[in-house]
């Protein structure tokens, strides 16, 4: 198993819009509609954003959306805003009961 | 409102066994909407799934650490337990348990630094 791959930096303007890409195998990703994603500040544990590919949890802004096509999913923030700077990463079901995050994307708010 | 606290020593000797608790408040441990995950992140590094377990069945470990890993659940005690054996300093990191639902991890601990140091 390897590591779901991620950029590891990504970058936009407030307001502007930002999609962060996650890329794995039919193994993973492709096989399974069980991507999440997750946001990390310094020194925090991680929140989720986003599961099931496209859902999001009670309390987290329509702003962020997910997507999946083949072996890659996406996360998109919509309306950038400074709070939404932080550690951004995928994890994705692999089979047999295992899990795979990516590397982790550093989104940072210009 | 579902919570959990990550315990154990911060600090392990090479070659020793790190063990951590994680103690989990707010509802059952034995709930069916929840089963139990350890992942660790190392200093400036990315997440890593170390295993999960659910109250009543077999654990599914990280490949990468199946042989040096066990975790288990004490229903009396609300708690899930990690044990990794043969700690090297690759093993430092900051360990994080995590209630998940449907291979999502929605409520995380505060997690809890462990150094692994002579």
């Amino acid at each position: 198993q390897s590591a779901l791959t991620q950029p590891p930096s990504a970058s936009g303007s407030p307001g502007q819009s930002v999609t962060i890409s996650c890329t794995g195998t039919s193994s993973d990703v492709g096989g399974y509609n069980y991507v999440s994603w997750y946001q990390q500040h310094p020194g925090k544990a991680p929140k989720l954003m986003i599961y099931e590919v496209t859902k999001r949890p009670s309390g987290v802004p329509d702003r962020f959306s997910g997507s999946k096509s083949g072996n890659t999913a996406s996360l998109t923030v919509s309306g950038l805003q400074a709070e939404d700077e932080a550690d951004y990463y995928c994890s994705s079901y692999a089979g047999s009961g295992s899990l795979l995050f990516g590397g982790g994307t550093r989104l940072t708010v210009l | 409102q579902l919570q959990l606290q990550e315990s154990g020593p911060g600090l392990v000797k090479p070659s020793e066994t790190l063990s951590l608790t994680c103690t989990v408040s707010g509802g059952s441990i034995s709930s069916s909407s929840h089963y139990w995950t350890w992942i660790r992140q190392p200093p400036g590094e990315g997440l890593e799934w170390i295993g999960s377990v659910y109250y009543s069945g077999n654990p599914y470990y990280n490949p990468s650490l199946k042989s040096r890993v066990t975790i288990s659940v004490d229903t009396s005690k609300n708690q899930f337990s990690l044990m990794l054996s043969s700690v090297t300093a690759a093993d430092t990191a900051v360990y994080y348990c995590a209630g998940t639902s449907f291979y999502h991890m929605d409520v995380w601990g505060k997690g809890t630094t462990v150094t692994v140091s002579s």
